[in-house]
């Protein structure tokens, strides 16, 4: 069976301060990986999609980035947080159309 | 973009009775899909109902989807506690990899 595994569960991070928030894929080959941002109370923000090693898409600009150095690997990174960059971070991985989502990781940038 | 939007945005109800919650998008889709997802957590898909049907059950879930009006109902029946959590309905384009989720119906039930 497949599992996805989001590391880690939370973070407290001062401003100005890098990011890197990692995810994994297990039990599959060759996902749709996904990074979600959800604002408290919010519905989820599509902020990377990758078809493939290395194919990053990018939905918003900020001061976020994305890579995928392997296939069942997603990172998602900042050089310098913002205050704004505070939320609850959603990775998710498809095949066709149902999204499977990790537990998420609680950012909160102080 | 966030494309769909429920409604209402929370809801209490008693345990047994029905939750329904409605959901409107803008543009042609490929697949309505409904999530649920508990406090603190992630979401956890529960039925997708392509743009041909109309209809679909899961156990206690019910589905509608109306093209004409771009909109969906879910329906919960016979309600329980374990029910309590925040649900988003997510729709996809033809030959789209993106989901686009809605700000979401926070459903409450009351021992």
């Amino acid at each position: 069976s497949q599992t996805i595994h989001q590391w880690p569960a939370t973070l407290v991070q001062p401003v100005g301060s890098p990011l890197s928030l990692e995810c994994t894929v297990e039990g599959t080959s060759n996902p749709n990986l996904y990074w979600y941002r959800q604002a408290a109370g919010r519905g989820l923000q599509l902020l990377f999609y990758s078809v493939g090693i290395g194919q990053i898409s990018s939905e918003v600009p900020q001061n976020l980035s994305a890579s995928r150095p392997q296939d069942r690997q997603f990172i998602l990174s900042s050089k310098k947080l913002l205050l704004s960059d505070s939320g609850f971070y959603l990775c998710a991985w498809s095949r066709v159309n149902e999204q499977f989502f990790g537990p998420g990781t609680r950012l909160t940038v102080l | 973009s966030q494309q769909g939007e429920e409604d209402p945005q929370a809801l209490s109800i008693q345990e047994g009775e029905n939750a329904t919650m409605n959901c409107s998008y803008k543009t042609s889709i490929n697949n309505l899909q409904w999530y649920r997802q508990n406090s603190g957590r992630g979401l956890v898909h529960l039925i997708l109902i392509r743009s041909n049907e109309r209809e679909k059950h899961s156990g206690r879930l019910r589905v509608t989807l109306d093209t004409s009006k771009k909109s969906s109902s879910l329906l919960i029946t016979a309600s329980r506690a374990a029910d309590t959590a925040s649900y988003f309905c997510a729709t996809d384009a033809a030959n789209d990899y993106k989901l686009s989720f809605g700000a979401g119906t926070t459903v409450t039930v009351r021992a």
